[in-house]
């Protein structure tokens, strides 16, 4: 079945710092790749998505390229904030599961001023 | 649009009690989740319903729970009897039907269930 495999946290990093999270997902075919994101309290929220492959989703200064060739889907900001201080969830969803998703168990990011 | 609405926020209840969690999705979402999260299982799937019809309650983890979906603008997620180990934040979700597979889930802000 598929799967969605993201880099362990907690990560912490300094204001401004670089931010790489990692996801590697195993699906059949040709799914569509999402990041999420969920703050405290709140439900999780779309960050982010590509369609398919080679294809660059991004917004509000966070980028994931879509690379077939090592089924992955990076996510980085060239600086955060620390209010980018939040869970981030990697998810694909397959089109033989119409509408359901698989997400990866999410990374903590903690951004310190 | 007022998003996806889950009431209550916070549901705290003792064991052996009826918790009920509603949801009203985003009108127009054909699809609507149920999810369970907790810090050491993280996000599960219980069930999932397109055009309020069910589709997949494998993730239901037993009998004791139960779901409906009687109308687009509607869903319930029971539990009968509750136990300690129900406590979770329980989202819903809706999204829209789309012939390719690119619509995002949109999330409720959960309903944070503790079962003493």
């Amino acid at each position: 079945g598929d799967s969605v495999t993201q880099m362990e946290g907690p990560v912490t990093l300094s204001e401004e710092a670089f931010l790489t999270i990692n996801c590697t997902y195993t699906a059949t075919g040709y799914p569509s790749l999402f990041w999420y994101v969920q703050y405290p309290g709140e439900g999780l929220q779309l960050l982010l998505k590509a369609t398919k492959a080679d294809d660059k989703g991004s917004n509000k200064g966070f980028e994931a390229t879509y690379r077939k060739e090592t089924t992955s889907f990076h996510l980085e900001k060239g600086s955060v904030q620390v209010s980018d201080s939040a869970v981030y969830f990697c998810a694909l969803t397959h089109n033989t599961n119409a509408g359901k998703s698989t997400f990866g168990d999410g990374t903590t990011l903690t951004v310190k001023p | 649009d007022a998003g996806v609405i889950q009431s209550p926020r916070h549901e705290v209840t003792e064991m052996g009690q009826e918790v009920t969690l509603r949801c009203k999705p985003i009108s127009g979402h054909d699809y609507l989740f149920w999810y369970r999260q907790t810090m050491m299982r993280g996000l599960e799937l219980l069930i999932y319903f397109n055009n309020n019809v069910p589709i997949d309650d494998s993730g239901m983890p037993e009998d004791r729970f139960s779901a409906k979906m009687p109308n687009a603008s509607f869903s319930t997620l029971k539990i009968q009897p509750s136990e300690p180990r129900d406590s979770a934040v329980y989202f819903c979700a809706s999204s829209p039907w789309d012939r390719g597979t690119n619509s995002p889930l949109h999330f409720g802000n959960g309903t944070r269930l503790t079962v003493t």
